[in-house]
């Protein structure tokens, strides 16, 4: 079965600082693999989705992940944290019937 | 771009009284969902719907439950008999194909929050 970890539950950054939210995946077959973010009272908003082509995937807002195989990872990352990425954030996977499958979720806290 | 609507945002029940929360999914999409997240919790899969019919559902999806596309427009969520372990972030979605399969993403709305009292 597809499956997701998300290995932090709250990661707090300074403002200007590097972002890494960390996602190990579970799965039996190539997976198709998602970063979705939630901010407060707001829908779900797709970050970057991982679609085989190339291991480093680049998203909205400056975003990216990496896809690795041998370390079943694909955690994401962005060089320079600004005030609005402050929200929640999925890792996802999607089972082999499509249904998406979420991770628990990490809230980022950016300081000024 | 297109988004998927959900109304209302906020919704408060009685325990034991019917709600339906109402999704307009982006116009070209074929594939539509709901998920829900229990405060503190993970999001879960509720059902899949496709052609009229329910694709996939999850063993949270009982009788309790149903969904409906009514027009070309609007998919709803019915709960007939609402519980207190209902209350929940409720989230319509939508995807072109199915599968939320890397070509074919969901988009999500901005959830209904409901409460049961």
């Amino acid at each position: 079965a597809q499956s997701v970890t998300q290995l932090d539950s709250h990661v707090s950054v300074s403002e200007g600082t590097p972002v890494l939210l960390r996602c190990n995946y579970s799965s039996s077959y190539s997976p198709s693999l998602f970063w979705y973010v939630q901010h407060p009272n707001k829908g779900l908003q797709l970050l970057l989705k991982y679609t085989s082509a190339a291991t480093l995937v680049k998203g909205i807002n400056g975003f990216e992940a990496e896809f690795k195989k041998s370390e079943t990872s694909f955690h994401l990352t962005k060089p320079s944290a600004h005030m609005s990425d402050a929200a929640e954030y999925f890792c996802v996977v999607t089972s082999n019937t499509g249904k998406l499958i979420f991770g628990q979720g990490t809230t980022l806290q950016v300081k000024p | 771009e297109p988004e998927v609507t959900q109304t209302p945002s906020h919704q408060v029940t009685q325990m034991g009284q019917e709600v339906i929360l109402r999704c307009v999914p982006i116009s070209n999409h074929l594939y539509f969902y709901w998920y829900r997240q229990i405060l503190g919790q993970k999001v879960e899969f509720l059902v899949s719907f496709y052609n009229n019919e329910i694709s996939e559902k999850s063993e949270i999806f009982d009788d309790q439950f149903s969904v409906e596309r009514p027009d070309g427009s609007n998919f709803t969520l019915k709960i007939r008999s609402t519980k207190l372990e209902d209350s929940a972030m409720y989230f319509c979605a939508s995807s072109a194909r199915g599968g939320g399969f890397y070509n074919s993403p969901l988009h999500f709305g901005n959830g209904t929050r409901l409460t049961v009292t």
